[in-house]
């Protein structure tokens, strides 16, 4: 079993619409969480990161559930721009970190 | 504000060949840095880490190698490529609370 894992997409949906990602984790030590958008052939960004209160940044809103190990984003309002593959990211401390292998979302017109 | 740069963007090397791949960081000092490798279609893959000057850790055994010579310069080589090596080969900082911003990256094709 992976220690992070990533619904596998791809998501298509129209302009509009509201998606969810999840992703769970393996590891009860985990203890920074994170969400990267990566674009077609670029670098990853971080996106947000994930609070155990839950955050919101805009149309997006991030969740952490310690107890089912899992994370969750919530987009609200897809736009075109939103298409690009998320990155779930677990962390145990610095230089531990995994990354999930992404979840591919195209927004379509 | 911080500023990671990393070269070549894309490389072809044949088999057998050597690398040096660099990266530096700008805007702040004594930074964790990170080399990831990312295969087509999935995750990173964390190759090296190092928390200051001359201190490497390995995470994957194989025949890359990390050196960090100064504070904010950290490279990535390897005296003979292999096939398997090809891939996205991307730098990273690390911020506070294990956030991590990475450069461009490098694209690697061995032939």
């Amino acid at each position: 079993r992976k220690e992070v894992e990533q619904d596998p997409g791809p998501f298509n949906v129209p302009e509009g619409a509201t998606v969810a990602f999840n992703c769970t984790y393996s590891n009860s030590a985990s203890q920074s969480f994170f969400w990267y958008r990566q674009d077609c052939r670029k670098e990853p960004k971080l996106l947000m990161s994930v609070y155990s209160s839950g955050n919101e940044d805009g149309r997006f809103t991030a969740q952490l559930n310690r107890a089912s190990q899992y994370i969750s984003l919530l987009i609200r309002d897809s736009k075109l721009s939103d298409s690009a593959t998320y990155l779930c990211v677990v962390s145990r401390r610095a230089g531990k970190s995994t990354f999930g292998d992404g979840t591919t979302l195209t927004v379509k017109p | 504000s911080q500023t990671i740069h990393q070269w070549p963007a894309t490389l072809v090397q044949p088999v057998g060949s050597p690398l040096s791949l660099e990266c530096t960081v700008e805007g702040t000092s004594n930074p964790n840095l990170y080399w990831y490798r990312q295969a087509a279609g999935r995750g990173l893959q964390l190759l090296f880490y190092s928390v200051g000057i001359g201190q490497i850790s390995s995470e994957v055994p194989q025949n890359l190698s990390a050196s960090r010579p100064q504070d904010r310069q950290f490279i990535l080589s390897s005296k003979k490529l292999l096939l398997s090596d090809s891939g996205f080969y991307l730098c990273a900082w690390g911020g506070a609370r294990e956030t991590q911003y990475f450069g461009p990256g490098t694209r690697l094709l061995v032939l």
